[in-house]
């Protein structure tokens, strides 16, 4: 069965130092996605892309954060200079357009 | 802004039973709805959908029902089985937007 597939699975990094988590969503996806769960909490939407743009976006997306998709199968997510509270279970998603999202099993980020 | 709210953080259940989780959702541009389910340290999966158009969607031991007029979903888990314990989160979607709950922790009891 397809599956997103993220890496890496833990990263541990100092504050301040740039950090970039993987996916590569299923195949014939379209859209794709980025949330986070901060230990506890909520999952959260940071960012939807579509046709290589970013179609929308969350208010924790800040300018520190950017997405790419290089090479039409990588969707990648960059934090430029980590803060403390960036920790959390950042999570790649992807849907045809229609139905579910299907998700990956998550990349965990420690800041220290 | 929560848009959808699961306003039970935590449900414990004996086995055999039947489970109830429910969703409340303040959209009413809303016209999907889904259930994940979430073991520690996986990622959300896929359990059941419903479109805003039906009012009930079953598969296997799982049920969803959407009350449009009230802003309501609920997922019904009957019989409840052990291997059920799971963070359980409701979504909503309009277009291909998804907001999520911040989920309810099923316990079921042997």
């Amino acid at each position: 069965e397809p599956e997103v597939t993220q890496t890496p699975s833990h990263q541990v990094t100092q504050m301040g130092q740039e950090v970039i988590l993987r996916c590569v969503p299923i195949s014939n996806h379209l859209y794709f996605y980025w949330y986070r769960q901060i230990l506890g909490q909520k999952v959260e939407f940071l960012v939807s892309f579509y046709n290589n743009e970013i179609s929308e976006k969350s208010e924790i997306f800040d300018d520190q954060f950017s997405v790419e998709r290089p090479d039409g199968s990588n969707f990648t997510l960059k934090i430029r200079s980590t803060k403390l509270e960036d920790s959390a279970m950042y999570f790649c998603a992807s849907s045809e357009g229609i139905g579910e999202l299907f998700f990956g099993e998550g990349s965990r980020l420690t800041v220290l | 802004d929560q848009q959808v709210k699961q306003n039970s953080p935590s449900l414990s259940v004996q086995e055999g039973r039947i489970s109830i989780l429910n969703c409340d959702y303040t959209n009413s541009m809303f016209d999907y709805f889904l259930w994940y389910k979430k073991y520690p340290a996986e990622g959300p999966t896929f359990l059941i959908s419903i479109s805003s158009i039906k009012d009930k969607n079953e598969d296997g031991r799982f049920t969803v029902f959407l009350n449009k007029s009230a802003k309501h979903l609920s997922l019904h888990i009957v019989p409840s089985q052990p291997g059920d314990s799971a963070v359980y989160f409701c979504a909503a979607s309009r277009g291909n937007q998804f907001y999520f709950g911040t989920g309810t922790s099923l316990t079921v009891i042997p």
